[in-house]
């Protein structure tokens, strides 16, 4: 069975200070996994995404994840926020068929001016 | 614009009506998934198509819903007889086989059932 933890409903950072999502998953198979960012009124975007290869993985905007997985875990972090990284951040992970997605229930970061 | 398209944006109706929802996916995908997001929770699988083959359904895909993909392009998801508990966004998403694993995803149909 496949199913993702984000262990923070939300995260308030300062503008300029690194950005820290927490993910842990858990999958019977190698997984994938991704990071997806929405934005309100906005699809659902692809931020970056694991599948098996480096195990750091640099995506958009300056967002970047480490596959862990001693610790199941995926994290997401950024050196300094932006304003315009306020959003819903969802970590998902999918088994190899790639059929389903298996979504957390979301980290709802807010960016302090 | 070339990404996922959903129709309607948003979708108001009274408890027992049906209602429909259409997807555009990205022109070479032949991967259309349906998904559905509840306040305050990430999305849940419903169906996917493979071309105009549904080929996975989810538990949460009851007997109310049913989802087309006639000619393997757009597709509908139609929802008979709406409850309240069927308020909810509901997302589209499209692949390709060959890069399966990453999904593309539309801005959603809103639907408020009264």
């Amino acid at each position: 069975a496949q199913s993702v933890t984000q262990l923070d409903s939300h995260v308030s950072v300062s503008e300029g200070t690194p950005v820290l999502l927490r993910c842990n998953y858990s999958s019977s198979y190698s997984p994938s996994l991704f990071w997806y960012v929405q934005h309100p009124n906005k699809g659902l975007q692809l931020l970056l995404k694991y599948t098996s290869a480096a195990t750091l993985v640099k995506g958009i905007n300056g967002f970047e994840a480490e596959f862990k997985k001693s610790e199941t875990s995926f994290h997401l972090t950024k050196p300094s926020a932006h304003m315009s990284d306020a959003a819903e951040y969802f970590c998902v992970v999918s088994v190899l068929t790639g059929n389903q997605f298996y979504f957390g229930t979301g980290t709802s970061l807010t960016v302090i001016p | 614009d070339t990404g996922v398209s959903q129709d309607p944006r948003h979708k108001i109706t009274k408890r027992g009506q049906n209602v429909t929802f259409r997807c555009d996916p990205i022109s070479e995908h032949n991967r259309l998934y349906w998904y559905r997001q509840t306040l305050g929770q990430g999305p849940e699988f419903l169906t996917y198509f493979q071309n105009e083959a549904q080929l996975e359904k989810s538990r949460l895909l009851s007997d109310r819903f049913s989802a087309e993909r006639p000619k393997g392009s757009f597709s509908t998801l139609e929802i008979q007889r709406t409850e309240q508990g069927d308020s909810a966004m509901y997302l589209c998403a499209s692949s390709f086989l060959l890069a399966k694993n990453i999904q593309y995803f539309g801005a959603g149909t809103r639907l408020s059932v009264l």
